[in-house]
């Protein structure tokens, strides 16, 4: 069975407005930690990633929070655009360490804009 | 754009045919995965292959095999095609590394090649 999800599966957010995508794991053995968003029609697109050595990492408008105590894993997008609008998926690869094995997804959010 | 392509973009086959996928990796990057995204559905993850040998497999069942070549590009085979096959079919390429330190381990995705069995 999958070992990650996420606790809400749509989202609707105001332009300008900052967006927070949640997901929960169940592997504590897992040490890296992937966002990718999913445009309709298109492959994953890696946005931002985390290894468990750290519980925060920011990028281009994006941060990643990891809380290993928890099980727990957001990413923050602020000003939310429209072109943000996607499916978001977080995925947790257990290996990272010896080498790239696979990566577990949850279904995903769609994550939705208004203007 | 990741530099991951796949081929075809689309492909229709009837039930108990036989279907090839075809990746081409991101320059530098040594390992290729392949996952299964049925519609409204996470990615699962079918296989992986690194130095051209499968290096861990998902819960697919012998009739999906594949390949890796030389220059790290890489086929998917399904025989024996069932309706449930329908779906996005994945290619990932990433950098493996054998250093103990931290490594590349991002999975860059292509396009993908949506199957449809009829």
């Amino acid at each position: 069975g999958e070992s990650v999800g996420l606790h809400l599966p749509t989202l609707s957010v105001q332009e300008g407005d900052n967006s927070i995508i949640n997901c929960a794991y169940s592997n504590s053995a897992s040490d890296y930690f992937i966002w990718y968003k999913q445009e309709s029609g298109k492959g994953p697109q890696f946005i931002i990633d985390i290894r468990s050595n750290m519980d925060k990492r920011q990028g281009q408008r994006v941060t990643v929070l990891l809380n290993k105590t928890v099980k727990h894993l957001s990413l923050q997008i602020a000003a939310t655009q429209p072109g943000d609008s996607a499916v978001y998926f977080c995925a947790e690869n257990p290996y990272s360490g010896a080498g790239s094995y696979q990566l577990t997804f949850g279904k995903g959010t769609k994550l939705s804009v208004i203007p | 754009e990741t530099g991951v392509t796949q081929s075809p973009t689309h492909l229709i086959k009837t039930r108990g045919q036989q279907v090839t996928l075809r990746c081409s990796s991101q320059s530098g990057h040594n390992t290729v995965s392949w996952y299964q995204q049925a519609l409204g559905q996470g990615p699962q993850f079918i296989f992986q292959y690194y130095r051209e040998e499968e290096n861990g497999r998902g819960n697919f069942p012998p009739r999906f095999s594949g390949l890796q070549f030389p220059n790290y590009s890489s086929e998917l085979n399904v025989n024996a095609l069932e309706l449930d096959d329908s779906a996005l079919y994945l290619c990932a390429s990433s950098a493996r590394r054998r250093s103990s330190g931290e490594s590349t381990d991002t999975q860059y995705f292509g396009p993908g090649t949506r199957l449809t069995v009829l």
